[in-house]
């Protein structure tokens, strides 16, 4: 079973939309979450961290719920400039990451 | 700063081919690391570095081997290659207390 499991989606929006990707986690010791955003044939980069009391950064919140071991971002008012590949990534301990396979967005006019 | 950078962009190889995929980093960065990336597998970690000197294995280091002879440099390299390599490889780099990671723009490899 891969450490990290999300939704691969694709999810496809109209722009405006509200949209939501979950990701759940096996390993209880995890310390560390992410969002990353991955654009068509790019590199990853960090989209925000998730904190236990989750946070915002403008139209995105991420959610963190240790007990169930789970992960969201919300994204609301999707812009085109949306349309990525979003990575779920948690660090158990040490240096490593663990990345999801990534879920899909495409954000339509 | 240029941060992280990789050459090349893009490498053909013939099966049995060896070859070094060069990563370097301007910003000091203690930490170094290689993924590959495969569709529907996700990034998985290779070799990684967390200062000159230091190396370490990570999720998938068969085949591949590093060496960190200074604190900018990581170079991977594929010592006899094979189909089963083809991937997506990219870089990345990251202050020791930080939990980001900055990653180059990728090395695209086929082994034909």
């Amino acid at each position: 079973r891969k450490e990290v499991e999300q939704d691969p989606g694709p999810f496809n929006v109209p722009e405006g939309a509200t949209v939501a990707f979950n990701c759940t986690y096996s390993n209880s010791a995890s310390q560390s979450f992410f969002w990353y955003r991955q654009d068509c044939r790019k590199e990853p980069k960090l989209l925000m961290s998730v904190y236990s009391s989750g946070n915002e950064d403008g139209r995105f919140t991420a959610q963190l719920n240790r007990a169930s071991q789970y992960i969201s971002l919300l994204i609301r008012d999707s812009k085109l400039s949306d349309s990525a590949t979003y990575l779920c990534v948690v660090r158990a301990s040490g240096y490593a990451l663990n990345f999801g396979k990534g879920t899909s967005l495409l954000v339509t006019p | 700063n240029a941060g992280v950078t990789q050459t090349p962009k893009f490498q053909v190889l013939k099966t049995g081919q060896s070859m070094t995929l060069q990563c370097a980093q301007d910003m000091n960065h203690e930490y170094m690391s290689w993924y590959r990336q495969d569709p529907g597998m996700g990034l998985r970690l290779i070799h990684y570095s967390v200062g000159a000197g230091i190396t370490d294995q990570g999720e998938v280091p068969n085949g591949y081997n590093v060496s960190r002879s200074t604190t900018e440099d990581f170079p991977l390299r594929l010592l006899s290659a094979a189909p089963s390599q083809t991937s997506v490889y990219f870089c990345a780099s990251s202050y020791s207390g930080s939990d980001e990671q900055f990653f180059g723009p990728g090395t695209r490899l086929t082994v034909l």
